[in-house]
Parts: C-alpha cells; structure tokens; sequence
C-alpha cells in the first residue's frame, strides 16, 4: 500500500492496494470527526466517523484511526477500486455546538 | 433511497444580478443547511435552519446574502448582488432530528459569475 505522512493535496494508489489519506485538525476540544467522500459533479458523502473517546473504528473496507496526542486522523481505504477515485475530506465539529469544519481534502487517483 | 434535491444544478449570471438556489431536504429532517464550496477546498458552512428557524448564520454575509425556509420544509437562498468572488459550488444539506452529523449533501449548484 501507499501511505502519506502529512496531509497531502492528490494520493496515486494502484488498484488493489490499501490507501491511507491523512488529515490533522485544529482544534483539541473537537469531539467527532467524520470522514466524506465526495465524487466529481456530486456533494459529499458520509463514510464514517468517530468519537474522541475511541482511537479506531472499522467500516465496510474502511478504516478509520486517531491520534489525539498529535491531533491527526487517518482513513484507511481497503483493496482499492477505481470506484474509490474521489476527493476525501475529513470534517471535525467545532466548540459545543453541532457546527462542522471541513478540511482542505485529499483527491485520490485509482491507477487501473 | 431518499435524497436532498437542489436546483439549478448549474447557473451562470453576470455581477451585481441577483441569483436564488433552491433546496428540498429528504423528507422529515428537521435541520437544513446551506454551505459554500470554492473549488479545490472544503465546504464552508454559510446558515443552519432548525425548522424555519435560524441556528446559525455567522459566516452568511448578510449584506448580500439571504436564506429562508419558511415552512420549515424546502429553502432558498439568495444572492444580490453576485460578486465575481461568489463563484462556487453551494451544497445543501439536511440531517434527521437529534442527528446533526449525520448530514446528507444534494448534488449542489455550480455558481459562476461574469
């Protein structure tokens, strides 16, 4: 699989592979965090999320980490498939209310 | 399957002409909101309704910009004048009551101004 340390703009995976898109957020009172993906021409989709109180939590082919020490989640992409080609965000809520910050994305390139 | 319907799915008007996006949210959600997406970034939330009401509407700029839902069900929002700098992607979403992450987004428009 490919694997990027820091937060990166585009991420070339070979079909098959495992991918890992990473994302740091800003602020330490966050306590949701969800991961979207969102396909060219269309809004974003809900994959998964995750609460501050777990450090992992597993979809169907996806899997999501975090790292409240360094402030920084992961999505996990299992076997990937050119169904998988998309822009990936990850989104933090923000203070005590229901108000979601998304970040910058990550577009992701399945090579056949 | 339930989906959040928008309309114009696209929309190219000149400045300083006034432009509306329309909204109907899945069925039975009670929050809708409307947020902005500039090409190459993430979506930026612009106005949250619970019900017909306002929850939120700090990033709106509301010398230009209007949103309403007077039923409580479908919305709309409103730009005038447009401003070069309002081409974007405007996405709505809807999410069930007592689910607010739980946000559902429509195709959006595509905004482009002249």
């Amino acid at each position: 699989g490919e694997s990027v340390g820091l937060h990166l703009p585009t991420l070339s995976v070979q079909e098959g592979d495992n991918s890992i898109i990473n994302c740091a957020y800003s602020n330490s009172a966050s306590d949701y965090f969800i991961w979207y993906k969102q396909e060219s021409g269309k809004g974003p989709q809900f994959i998964i999320d995750i609460r501050s109180n777990m450090d992992k939590r597993q979809g169907q082919r996806v899997t999501v980490l975090l790292n409240k020490t360094v402030k920084h989640l992961s999505l996990q992409i299992a076997a990937t498939q050119p169904g998988d080609s998309a822009v990936y965000f990850c989104a933090e809520n923000i203070g005590g209310d229901y108000k979601l910050s998304f970040g910058a994305g990550t577009t992701v390139t399945v090579r056949a | 399957e339930a989906e959040v319907a928008q309309s114009p799915r696209y929309k190219i008007t000149e400045k300083s002409q006034a432009v509306a996006f329309w909204c109907d949210p899945i069925s039975g959600h009670a929050t809708l909101y409307w947020y902005r997406q500039i090409l190459g970034q993430g979506p930026e939330l612009l106005v949250q309704f619970q019900d017909e009401s306002v929850v939120d509407d700090s990033q709106l700029p509301k010398d230009r910009f209007s949103a309403e839902r007077l039923k409580g069900v479908d919305s709309t929002l409103k730009i005038q004048p447009a401003e070069l700098g309002d081409s974007a992607m405007y996405l709505c979403a809807s999410s069930p009551m007592g689910q607010p992450y739980e946000q559902y987004f429509g195709p959006g428009t595509r905004l482009t101004v002249t």
